[in-house]
């Protein structure tokens, strides 16, 4: 079963409003969790590292202010996409690397943003 | 910095058949992890295979192999006799620092397998 969980699996939102994705590991505490961002036929590009207990480390280019990151506890960390745009939809997935297992990175089921 | 490349944008293969999706990477730390992943029409990321930087042999699993060329930088898959159900998109993927699972992972470009009935 699943390890990761991910939800929203889609979600449809008007612009200007701010939507929240939570990344739950299930069975295991993940002190670091990963966000990553996909556009239509393309790979996955690292948006930012989650860092439980401070603050997210932000890939170049990406807008910190505009995707919130935040890991409260060492199950979740949440993505909120503030002030949405069209041009913000995109498959968003997270990814929980499990400290005893380095062999495998394990995944959530992705949210599917749309922005209208 | 460390780079993923994967050559192959596309893939046809006729069912049970062979396949080799390609994959070089490049990076500066000796320790290091590489990964393959199927993603499906659904999205999520499913996990193939694990080639550590200092492990001697392949990586198998089932039908997936990974033929891991240290000195190329090169770590191919291999998926024996093809199934419909593998038309897919593959990720080759790599961590730098083998010990460390949380360090982040990079990701190639990908490649689209088609198999044909």
């Amino acid at each position: 079963g699943a390890v990761v969980s991910q939800h929203p699996s889609w979600v449809i939102c008007k612009s200007g409003t701010s939507v929240k994705i939570e990344c739950r590991s299930l069975d295991f505490q993940a002190t670091t969790m990963f966000w990553y961002r996909q556009f239509p036929k393309q790979s996955l590009m690292l948006m930012a590292t989650s860092n439980e207990g401070s603050k997210a480390t932000y890939e170049q280019g990406v807008e910190k202010d505009k995707f919130l990151i935040n890991h409260a506890s060492l199950t979740l960390s949440t993505l909120t996409v503030t002030s949405a745009h069209p041009e913000d939809s995109s498959f968003y997935i997270c990814s929980a690397p499990r400290a005893t297992l380095n062999t495998e990175a394990f995944f959530g089921q992705g949210t599917r943003l749309t922005v209208v | 910095a460390q780079k993923i490349t994967q050559t192959q944008p596309g893939m046809f293969v006729q069912e049970k058949e062979a396949v080799t999706l390609d994959c070089t990477y490049d990076t500066s730390d000796q320790s290091y992890g590489l990964f393959w992943y199927k993603q499906p029409s659904s999205g999520e990321m499913i996990f193939l295979i694990y080639q550590g930087s200092y492990d001697e042999q392949n990586a198998t699993e089932g039908r997936y192999s990974l033929n891991f060329q240290k000195a190329r930088k090169s770590a191919n898959l291999v998926i024996s006799a093809s199934q419909l159900g593998d038309s897919a998109m593959y990720f080759c993927a790599m961590r730098e620092g083998r010990k460390s699972s949380a360090s982040k992972i990079i990701f190639g470009s990908g490649t689209r397998l088609s198999i044909r009935p």
